[in-house]
Formats: C-alpha cells, structure tokens, sequence
C-alpha cells in the first residue's frame, strides 16, 4: 500500500514565524501536491512537483512556496505565516494510474 | 474554467436507506472523475474513478457511481448505508491526461441510527 506520510498532525505557529511541512512518499511517485481544505471551499490546490526540482503554482500560491530535493520529500514553507493561512494542509502523491493518495492532513494554526 | 458542482452539502439519511451523493461538472473536453471519503481527522480515501469504459464503476465500501456524459454528472450511491459511512465525500475531475484535479466543496453524510 502507498504510504504517504506527513511531520505533524497538529502545529501552532505565531504570526510572522517561518514554517515548514513535510511530506514524504514510499511509492516513487513523481507528481507530488500541496492543498489547503477549508470549510465550504474543498480542496485547493497550492503547488505541485512533478519531477524533483519542477514545479508548478496551483491555484493559490500566494504566501507558500515550495521544495523537492528528492523524489519522496515534499516540502511546503510559509515564510511568514499569517493568521488567514490558518487551516488543514494535505500532501498527496499521483499513481500511475491517475489517483492521488493522501496523507493524513496538518492542522496549522496560526496565531 | 473547469468546475466541480457538489449541490448537496449535508445530507442525513438512516441506517440501512439508500443515499444519492451529487456531482456534476462541467468540462468540454474528455475527463476522469474521482471520488473520495474522508473521515474525522482524517486524510482523504479514494472510493473509486472513472478513467474509460463501462460508465457504471464500483468502488470499496460498497459504492457505486455512473458517469452520465450527456448531463455531465458522475453521482454516488449506495444502496444501505451503514453508521461507519459517516463522513465527508469530495468529487474531482481532471482533464484526461493531465495532473491537476478540481474539487468540489464536499457534502457531509450523516448516516442517523
């Protein structure tokens, strides 16, 4: 089974604070995505990798940005989180056959 | 633009009923279509897709779904809900051969004893 995993399940962060989520995948996944689910707008998408050292901005990428220095690691930074980038972040990686699997979610709080 | 259609954002049904969740989207060109189950506290699940082929898919847990291509719908059912199908189901879609998946904003099922 893929297995995709991520650093912490719940953070507390002060405003202005640099932030770093990580996500890692077991399957040699190459595309690789960050979203942000917040209550009544679903899942959106922030960045996405799609080979290590490639990306691409989602539909909001303002405020984030991203690293992949290696094929399993997907590393999403808030240089300085605001109390609006208050949320549940999720990492997924693409099978080959279109699907995403999803890790368990981070609820970043941002005070 | 792509979008993704969930009208139903809380739907209650009792245990060992029928439930229809639905999707439509719209799209001019060929798709894939997703659905996926998330529990409290939880990451997402998928239920099952739709790539090609037969337009009647089943999925784990018992669900179902149809890609109905002329109304632009890919509906979920199942036939007797259980209290554990409590939770929340998202669709998405994505042009066919491409990365990017859209969601829609999710319906609640709450499954009442």
């Amino acid at each position: 089974d893929v297995k995709v995993t991520q650093s912490s399940r719940y953070l507390v962060k002060r405003t202005g604070e640099k932030v770093f989520l990580e996500c890692v995948q077991d399957m040699d996944h190459e595309n690789m995505f960050w979203y942000r689910q917040d209550p009544g707008l679903g899942l959106r998408l922030i960045y996405f990798s799609y080979d290590v050292k490639m990306k691409e901005k989602g539909d909001i990428p303002e405020g984030y940005s991203v690293s992949r220095e290696k094929k399993e690691r997907f590393s999403l930074i808030l240089e300085s989180a605001s109390t609006n980038q208050t949320s549940m972040y999720l990492c997924a990686s693409q099978g080959q056959a279109w699907e995403q699997y999803f890790g368990p979610g981070t609820r970043l709080t941002v005070t | 633009a792509q979008s993704v259609t969930q009208l139903d954002s809380q739907v209650p049904v009792f245990e060992e009923a029928p439930v229809e969740l639905r999707c439509n989207y719209s799209s001019s060109v060929s798709v894939y279509l997703f659905w996926y189950v998330q529990y409290p506290n939880q990451g997402l699940q998928l239920l099952l897709k739709y790539l090609s082929g037969s337009t009647l898919v089943k999925g784990i847990n018992g669900f179902e779904a149809e890609f109905n291509k002329s109304q632009t719908s890919f509906h979920l059912r199942k036939p007797s809900v259980h209290i554990s199908d409590t939770a929340e189901y998202f669709c998405a879609v994505s042009n066919s051969g491409t990365y990017k998946y859209i969601f829609g904003t999710g319906t609640r099922l709450k499954v009442l004893a």
